[in-house]
């Protein structure tokens, strides 16, 4: 079954302490992509990626760290996280052909909870 | 810059049309996404325009006008189930930038 996973599903955590949210598509999408939304906001783009060992910024970009060393994973870090940074986070990935439909495919999210 | 404009809320009945618009600026366009999310789930792709015009998909269609920064969906036959926030993206090379999204209330 064609699908972007993302785990944890749910964590809470405290302050300063590291964490990883992982992410992994199994279609072979180039792009891959990271947002936060917050309570009755859209998605804000956090990173997003073109292809292996290519990242760049979107618009919330501080506080985070991405990697992108394999085709279908692209780890979401949080060296240092602040409560600022509680939120519904999305993982998302698509075949980003210029001009093609650029349907991007949704994971199931990871509500992180910082106090 | 980048800005998007889209109706906060939109309210309608069983079997009615509705249509939510969508104004952008945005640079590097490629085209005009939508989306819709249910509470608690994650979006999902409903269409993607690049060229002017409409396009079709069952009960939805989505317009684009790319010399006015415009586009819409428009909802037909509307059901109880469409109730969801809808949400307009411009696409491009690589940035995605969502509206805060319509939430579309649908009443019996």
């Amino acid at each position: 079954e064609a699908q972007v996973t993302q785990n944890p599903r749910y964590l809470i955590t405290v302050t300063g302490k590291k964490l990883t949210v992982t992410c992994s598509q199994n279609m072979n999408h180039e792009y891959m992509s990271w947002y936060r939304q917050d309570p009755g906001l859209g998605l804000r783009q956090i990173y997003y990626s073109m292809n292996v060992e290519v990242t760049d910024k979107g618009d919330v970009p501080e506080g985070y760290k991405v990697s992108r060393k394999e085709k279908r994973n692209f780890p979401l870090i949080l060296e240092s996280p602040s409560p600022n940074q509680t939120s519904l986070y999305f993982c998302a990935s698509s075949l980003r052909v210029a001009g093609a439909g650029n349907e991007q495919f949704f994971g199931p999210g990871t509500r992180l909870t910082v106090l | 810059g980048q800005s998007l404009e889209q109706p906060s809320e939109v309210t309608a009945v069983e079997g009615a049309i509705v249509q939510i618009n969508c104004t952008y600026q945005t640079s590097g366009f490629y085209g005009l996404s939508w989306y819709q999310q249910h509470d608690g789930g994650a979006p999902t792709f409903l269409s993607y325009n690049a060229l002017d015009g409409l396009e079709e998909t069952g009960r939805f269609s989505s317009f684009l006008s790319r010399s006015d920064s415009y586009g819409y969906l428009l909802l037909q036959e509307l059901q109880m189930k469409d109730s969801a926030s809808y949400f307009c993206a411009p696409e491009g090379a690589g940035k995605s930038t969502f509206g805060d999204g319509t939430t579309l209330t649908v009443k019996p």
